[in-house]
C-alpha cells in the first residue's frame, strides 16, 4: 500500500523568508500526489497537485512543488513566506483507489 | 454548488451510544472516503467506497461500518461508541479517473467533531 512520510512536524519561519517542506512517498507505480493546506477549524484546501508531465507545478498561494522520482519526494516550496500562510500542510499520494495523507507539518510564521 | 456536506458538525456521545455521520456530495463523484483526523497522525482512511453499492476498508477500519446506498451519500456508523473515537471526521469525494478520463484531487467536507465521553 502506499504511503506518505512529512519528517517535519512543526516549522517556524520568519515573515517574508523563503519555506521548504518535505514529502517523501512510497508507492509502486507513478503517484498522484497532493499538497492541501488547513487552517485551523477549517476543512482541506488543495494546493497543488502532479499526475504527470513537468515536474515542477504550481500552486494557487504563491506555492510550487517539484517531484523527484529518484528521491520519491515531492517538496513544496514558496519563495516569500506571509502570516497568513501560517496552517497545517498536508501531503498525499493518491492511488486508483484509495488516498493516503501524510501526519502534517504546522507552519508557524514569526513577525 | 453545495460540494460535500457532513453531517452533523459537532456531536457528544456517551461511551457505548451509536450514531450515524452522513457524508453527502453534488458532485456526482464516484468515489468517496472517510477519513479521521487526531493530532500527530493526519488523516487516516477509515473507509472508502468506490461506487454504489462497494464499499473497502481503509487503514484504521475497526469500530465503524460504512454503506452506499446512494452514489451521492456515504455513511459512517459507530455502534458502540469508545472515548478512543473521539476525533475529527472527515468525507471526501473523487472522481473515477477511468470513467471522466481525467485525473483529479479529492473534495473534503468541512469535518464533524465528535466527542465520546
Amino acid at each position: 500500500a502506499q504511503s506518505v512520510t512529512q519528517p517535519d512536524i512543526h516549522i517556524t519561519v520568519s515573515e517574508g523568508a523563503s519555506l521548504e517542506l518535505r514529502c517523501n512517498y512510497s508507492y509502486g507505480a507513478t503517484p498522484y500526489l497532493f499538497w492541501y493546506v488547513q487552517s485551523p477549524g477549517q476543512g482541506l484546501q488543495l494546493l497543488l497537485k502532479y499526475f504527470s508531465g513537468d515536474t515542477l507545478v504550481q500552486g494557487i498561494k504563491g506555492f510550487e512543488a517539484e517531484f523527484k522520482r529518484s528521491q520519491s519526494s515531492f517538496n513544496l516550496r514558496k519563495p516569500s513566506v506571509h502570516w497568513s500562510d501560517a496552517a497545517e500542510y498536508f501531503c498525499a499520494v493518491g492511488a486508483y483507489n484509495d488516498m493516503r495523507f501524510g501526519a502534517g507539518t504546522r507552519l508557524t510564521v514569526k513577525p | 454548488n453545495a460540494g460535500v456536506t457532513q453531517t452533523p458538525k459537532f456531536r457528544v456521545l456517551k461511551t457505548g451510544q451509536s450514531m450515524t455521520l452522513l457524508c453527502a456530495q453534488d458532485m456526482n463523484h464516484e468515489y468517496m472516503y472517510w477519513y479521521r483526523q487526531d493530532p500527530g497522525m493526519g488523516l487516516r482512511l477509515i473507509h472508502y467506497s468506490v461506487g454504489e453499492g462497494t464499499t473497502a476498508k481503509g487503514e484504521v477500519p475497526d469500530g465503524y461500518n460504512v454503506s452506499r446506498l446512494k452514489k451521492q451519500n456515504f455513511l459512517l456508523g459507530l455502534e458502540s461508541a469508545a472515548p478512543s473515537q473521539t476525533s475529527v471526521y472527515f468525507c471526501a469525494s473523487r472522481p473515477n479517473r477511468q470513467v471522466r478520463g481525467q485525473n483529479t484531487e479529492a473534495f473534503f467536507g468541512q469535518g464533524t467533531r465528535l466527542t465520546v465521553v
